[in-house]
């Protein structure tokens, strides 16, 4: 079945750096395009970042945008989204998830809980 | 960017009430429109795609429609497991953006 797993959150002062990691197991992994959604607390979903099944397209939100990078490894089957220079309103709740095509996000993992405070 | 205006945000209701979610976009997108249902401490999870298409293995009470700059989404005959917040998503360009949610309580 498929799996998404997020790891790499923690809590983080503010100007520093994090990388999250998103396993994917029970498919094909590099047909897949995978994105980056995150939710503050008590807040609704933000799309953050998403890239390409082969890798070569990138796009972020202007929220992110020059500071987050998302990457991905075929062979690990992992996602990974670069946090840099983190900001208070970065704290959030951030999901991986899978696309099926311009469809939907079909799958999402549990999430990893960032902080950013001093 | 496409905005997406969800309406309302907040709704009371009773079992088995119908209930109906509206979504406006701007600019229109076709029918590149996902809802999904988040319940507290949980993931999203996909109940419609393409505006109209139900999701595989989610109940048939739920039901999507619209295109173009207004989609609903309706619950025919609403569950205790379905009091929780629905978003509407919008793929049709990027910034993907999703709609500010409406949550639903128990009246």
């Amino acid at each position: 079945q498929v799996q998404l797993v997020e790891s790499g959150g923690g809590v983080v002062q503010p100007g520093r750096s994090l990388r999250l990691s998103c396993a994917a197991s029970g498919f094909t992994f590099s047909s897949y395009a995978m994105h980056w959604v995150r939710q503050a607390p008590g807040r609704g979903l933000e799309w953050v970042a998403g890239i390409s099944y082969n890798g070569r397209n990138e796009h972020y939100a202007d929220s992110v945008k020059g500071r987050f990078t998302i990457s991905r490894d075929s062979s690990t089957n992992t996602v990974f989204l670069h946090l840099n220079s983190l900001r208070p309103d970065d704290t959030a709740l951030y999901y991986c998830a899978r696309a099926r095509g311009i469809y939907s996000f079909d799958f999402w993992g549990q999430g990893s809980l960032v902080t950013v405070s001093s | 960017d496409i905005q997406l205006t969800q309406s309302p945000s907040f709704l009371s209701a009773s079992v088995g009430d119908r209930v109906t979610i509206t979504c406006r976009a701007s600019p229109g997108i076709g029918n590149d429109l996902a809802w999904y249902q988040q319940t507290p401490g949980k993931a999203p999870q996909v109940l419609i795609y393409s505006a109209s298409n139900l999701q595989g293995g989610v109940p048939t009470r739920f039901s999507g429609s619209g295109s173009g700059t207004e989609f609903t989404l309706t619950i025919s005959g609403l569950q205790p497991e379905d009091f929780a917040t629905y978003y509407c998503q919008q793929l049709k360009s990027y910034p993907i953006t999703f709609g500010g949610g409406t949550k639903v309580e128990i009246k």
